[in-house]
């Protein structure tokens, strides 16, 4: 089993849908979770952490479900700007960060 | 306040050449990381740095060799190119010392073709 697994997509939606991007890690120990935001051909930038409790950030929602060693993001009225692709990230014993291999998104006008 | 500096940003070797990629970063930060991003595979870790002096090797470290040169200076070095390693390679750094729990601040890469 992969310690991140995402859906690769592509998720193509219109402008102002609302969109939800899933992930499942392997590791119980996992201790910090992250979704990061990479553009085409650039670097990945930290989109928000993801906390216990849920969070929020504007049009950004991330939820965690230990139980279930699961993970969302939901986007509200998507923008053009938010095509990119996501990334899903756990950290692993402490040490290392293990990436998901990315959700691509694709908003049309 | 230029975050994560990386050079050369693309780079064409020859099979056995070796070449050292470069890595600075002006934040302070304690840890600094090396990674490796592939279609299909994301991004894998190939060594990292929890502080100055220290070095520990990631998920896929053969055929390479890391420097902590300082605490801003972080290089990664191909001996003997192969054409497996061609990839795009992304530096980071963090604040923490290598907990995993911090955000990772990434420079803009360096897209390498071993022919």
């Amino acid at each position: 089993r992969k310690e991140v697994e995402q859906d690769p997509g592509p998720f193509n939606v219109p402008e102002g849908a609302t969109v939800a991007f899933n992930c499942t890690y392997s590791n119980s120990a996992s201790q910090s979770f992250f979704w990061y935001r990479q553009d085409c051909r650039k670097e990945p930038k930290l989109l928000m952490s993801v906390y216990s409790s849920g969070n929020e950030d504007g049009r950004f929602t991330a939820q965690l479900n230990r139980a279930s060693q699961y993970i969302s993001l939901l986007i509200r009225d998507s923008k053009l700007s938010d095509s990119a692709t996501y990334l899903c990230v756990v950290n692993q014993a402490g040490t290392a960060l293990i990436f998901g291999k990315g959700t691509t998104l694709s908003v049309s006008s | 306040n230029a975050g994560v500096t990386q050079t050369p940003k693309f780079q064409v070797l020859k099979t056995g050449q070796s070449m050292t990629l470069q890595c600075a970063q002006d934040m302070n930060h304690n840890s600094m990381y090396w990674y490796r991003q592939d279609p299909g595979m994301g991004l894998r870790l190939i060594y990292y740095s929890a502080s100055e002096g220290t070095t520990d090797k990631g998920e896929v470290p053969n055929g390479y060799n890391v420097s902590r040169l300082n605490k801003r200076e972080f290089s990664l070095r191909l001996e003997s190119a192969a054409p497996s390693q061609t990839s795009v390679y992304f530096c980071a750094s963090s604040e923490g010392a290598g907990e995993g729990t911090d955000t990772q601040y990434f420079g803009p890469g360096t897209r390498l073709t071993v022919l």
